[in-house]
C-alpha cells in the first residue's frame, strides 16, 4: 500500500539542529523526497535520496534513509528562522514512477 | 526563467459550479501533474497529462478532468463543485527526459474555496 507518516510538529531553538522523521510503506519506493513549503506557497524541493543509498548531505542538510525500518530523516544543521516552515517527505513508487506520494507534512516552529 | 505558473492565485466559486485553473509548465517540461492540497494535508495526486493525454490518474471522480495543449500548458477542470473541493491545487511539470526520478517543479498554487 501507499502511505507516508510524519509527525505534525516540531520546534526548536535557533541555532539547534532540527530533525525531522518520516516512515513510508511502500518497499518499492525508488526516490524519497523533501519538500518545504513556506505559507501561502507552493512547494520547494530540498533534496532527494535514491533507495539504495543509506545517506546524503548537502550543506546544512543531511538525510537518512533507512530501508529496512522504511525510516526517512531530514537533518537540518544549525537551524534559522527562515527554516520554519512544513516539510513534506514524499517517495515514488516503482510501480508509477509518475506521481509523487506525500506524506501530512510536519510543521517546523523555530525560536530565538 | 519563470517557473510554474499558475492562474488565478485565489478563486471563490458556489456549490454546483464550474472552475477551471491554469498552469504554464517550467521552460523545457513536457509533463504537467496536478495535486489537490486539502487544509493541514499533505498533496494528493489528481493526474498527469504528456503529450496531450491524461497518462495516469489518482482517486478522484469524473468531475475532476483536465487538458494539456500543444504548447505544454494544461488546465485542470472541476465541474458540479462540492464544499469539500476546497484546497489549493498545485501544477507540478517535469522533463519526460527525467527518467525515474520525479524532479517535479511546483507553481504557487491556486487556492479554491467552494462557498
Amino acid at each position: 500500500g501507499e502511505d507516508v507518516e510524519q509527525s505534525l510538529f516540531l520546534s526548536v531553538r535557533e541555532g539547534d539542529s532540527s530533525v525531522i522523521n518520516c516512515t513510508y510503506t511502500d518497499s518499492s519506493s525508488t526516490y524519497l523526497y523533501w519538500y518545504k513549503q513556506e505559507p501561502g506557497a507552493g512547494l520547494q524541493l530540498l533534496t532527494y535520496i535514491f533507495s539504495n543509498m543509506d545517506m546524503k548531505q548537502d550543506q546544512r542538510l543531511t538525510v537518512l534513509l533507512n530501508k529496512k525500518d522504511k525510516h526517512l530523516s531530514l537533518r537540518i544543521a544549525d537551524t534559522q528562522t527562515g527554516d520554519s516552515a512544513i516539510y513534506f517527505c514524499a517517495e515514488t513508487p516503482l510501480y508509477n514512477t509518475d506521481k509523487l506520494i506525500f506524506g501530512t507534512g510536519t510543521r517546523l516552529q523555530v525560536f530565538p | 526563467d519563470a517557473g510554474v505558473t499558475q492562474s488565478p492565485t485565489h478563486l471563490i466559486k458556489t456549490r454546483g459550479q464550474q472552475v477551471t485553473l491554469r498552469c504554464s509548465p517550467k521552460s523545457g517540461h513536457d509533463t504537467v501533474s496536478w495535486y489537490q492540497q486539502a487544509l493541514g494535508q499533505g498533496p494528493q495526486f489528481i493526474f498527469q497529462y504528456y503529450e496531450e493525454e491524461e497518462r495516469q490518474r489518482g482517486n478522484f471522480p469524473d468531475r475532476f478532468s483536465g487538458h494539456q495543449f500543444p504548447n505544454y500548458s494544461s488546465e485542470l477542470n472541476v465541474n458540479a463543485l462540492l464544499l469539500g473541493d476546497s484546497a489549493l491545487y498545485l501544477c507540478a511539470s517535469k522533463s519526460s527526459h527525467a527518467g525515474l526520478r520525479t524532479e517535479a517543479f511546483f507553481g504557487q498554487g491556486t487556492r479554491l474555496t467552494v462557498v
